[in-house]
């Protein structure tokens, strides 16, 4: 089974430039969720989508950020205008619900260096 | 809200050595409990989850823990720590309605010889 798929792996910005990030869930996820994930802390949920619908998006930042799941597949995430503290990884997870519990599996995470 | 809290962000160990690794969780009704590692540059990866049942759960890598609801907690074990267990470990909650998977901040274990 595939797991799921980030990309790019790196990426350095200028602050002010915009950037976007692209995930591939499991097949058959209904269930992504994207998470900033800055040096020495654990990860924040940016926001929950089930389907191609927002289940929670209370800690994204909306003034820059925006992501969509057209289709309730594919997922993409954008800042614009980036910032310096947006400087972390940004992890893409995806989940499917079984009876009596829900495990997510995490891409390797797309490195975001805002200089 | 639920939360977890992760008690000490560094453990140190000796090869051989237990390891013990501090979760406590915060809900007014009983979540679902996870631990994720994370190597360097790597995604999180399952070690373990809490759903109903029994309260001891075991996992990868030979950890385990256990859910104990008296005291909120969902402390990681493994009775020898080996080299290759160095990462960073997550204690994670999961909201039984929605799914959404909210994490503590981690604690980094090293594994000396």
């Amino acid at each position: 089974e595939a797991g799921v798929a980030q990309s790019p792996r790196y990426k350095i910005i200028e602050k002010r430039q915009s950037v976007a990030f692209w995930c591939n869930p499991i097949s058959g996820h209904a269930t992504l969720y994207w998470y900033q994930q800055i040096l020495g802390q654990g990860p924040k949920l940016l926001i929950q989508f089930q389907n191609n619908g927002v289940v929670d998006d209370s800690q994204l930042p909306k003034d820059r950020f925006s992501a969509e799941r057209l289709k309730g597949v594919d997922s993409t995430l954008k800042i614009q205008p980036a910032k310096l503290e947006d400087s972390a990884v940004y992890l893409c997870a995806s989940s499917f619900r079984q009876a009596g519990s829900t495990e997510a599996f995490f891409g390797q995470g797309t490195r975001l260096t805002v200089v | 809200a639920q939360s977890v809290t992760q008690l000490g962000s560094h453990v140190s160990v000796s090869e051989g050595a237990l390891v013990l690794l501090r979760c406590n969780y915060s809900s007014s009704v009983p979540p679902y409990l996870f631990w994720y590692v994370q190597y360097p540059n790597q995604g999180l990866q399952l070690l373990l989850k809490y759903t109903t049942g029994a309260t001891l759960v075991k996992g990868i890598n030979g950890f385990e823990a256990e859910f104990k609801k008296s005291e909120t907690s969902f402390h990681l074990t493994k009775p020898s720590a080996h080299m290759s267990d160095a990462a960073e470990y997550f204690c994670a909650v999961s909201d039984q309605g929605t799914d959404k998977l909210i994490f503590g901040t981690g604690t980094r274990l090293q594994v000396f010889p």
